[in-house]
């Protein structure tokens, strides 16, 4: 398994500011993946995030407004642009491949976010 | 990945088992049933998953049926803390991301 850390653990922003969300594992991993949880909803992908490569956006989600970077093989960052009220959710990252080893996946503790 | 149908909501008494039911009739002979569960305001945590053998594990076990169209995950001694919503998932192999549902909300009472 693997330790999975995000920053900040929630915050409140003003529409129209941006936020970079901070992903931090304790170990090497392989993959990083970005999901968003609405209020009230289950979590949806925005994102695979591999080293050395270009996000994969899924249909709904822009770079333009989640830009995302993966410097290294244990640290990611997403940032959420331009923020709107609807943008208000929690913010999790997950990794695969932990030190090499592939079994599943697992989840940081998110980053809770509001938008007023 | 083939799509998975749990009941929204299910109870549980404490010290019970608790058997929480999921249909995935369209599911491929390389995709595996995964298991997570979201307690209130964490991050989802793996339980459980499995191919068509049975499995178990410190927290759970995990029966699939022979015909790999459903499954059942097993509390076998639920707690108050296992109070959480349930997601049975089904992936073709590693690397891929997690398709979410709408899970099942377990209630576990004292």
């Amino acid at each position: 398994s693997a330790v999975i850390s995000q920053k900040p653990s929630r915050d409140i922003c003003q529409r129209g500011t941006s936020l970079t969300i901070q992903c931090q594992v304790d170990s090497q991993v392989t993959m990083m993946f970005w999901y968003r949880q609405q209020p009230g909803q289950s979590l949806t992908l925005i994102a695979t995030a591999n080293q050395g490569s270009e996000a994969t956006y899924e249909s709904g989600f822009v770079i333009d407004k989640f830009p995302i970077s993966r410097p290294n093989l244990t640290f990611s960052t997403l940032t959420v642009s331009n923020m709107s009220p609807e943008d208000s959710s929690i913010y999790l990252c997950s990794v695969e491949g932990v030190a090499g080893v592939w079994e599943t996946q697992y989840f940081g503790p998110g980053t809770r976010l509001l938008v007023l | 990945d083939a799509k998975t149908t749990q009941p929204p909501s299910m109870d549980c008494a404490e010290g019970r088992a608790a058997n929480l039911p999921c249909n995935h009739s369209t599911i491929s002979g390389n995709e595996y049933v995964y298991w997570y569960r979201q307690i209130h305001s964490q991050g989802p945590q793996y339980i459980i998953h499995g191919l068509k053998n049975n499995e178990t594990n410190e927290m759970a076990s995990l029966i699939i049926t022979e015909d790999r169209k459903s499954s059942t995950l097993i509390l076998p001694h639920a707690t108050l803390r296992d109070t959480a919503v349930y997601y049975c998932i089904v992936r073709v192999n590693s690397g891929y991301a997690l398709n979410f549902g709408k899970g099942t909300s377990l209630l576990v009472t004292p």
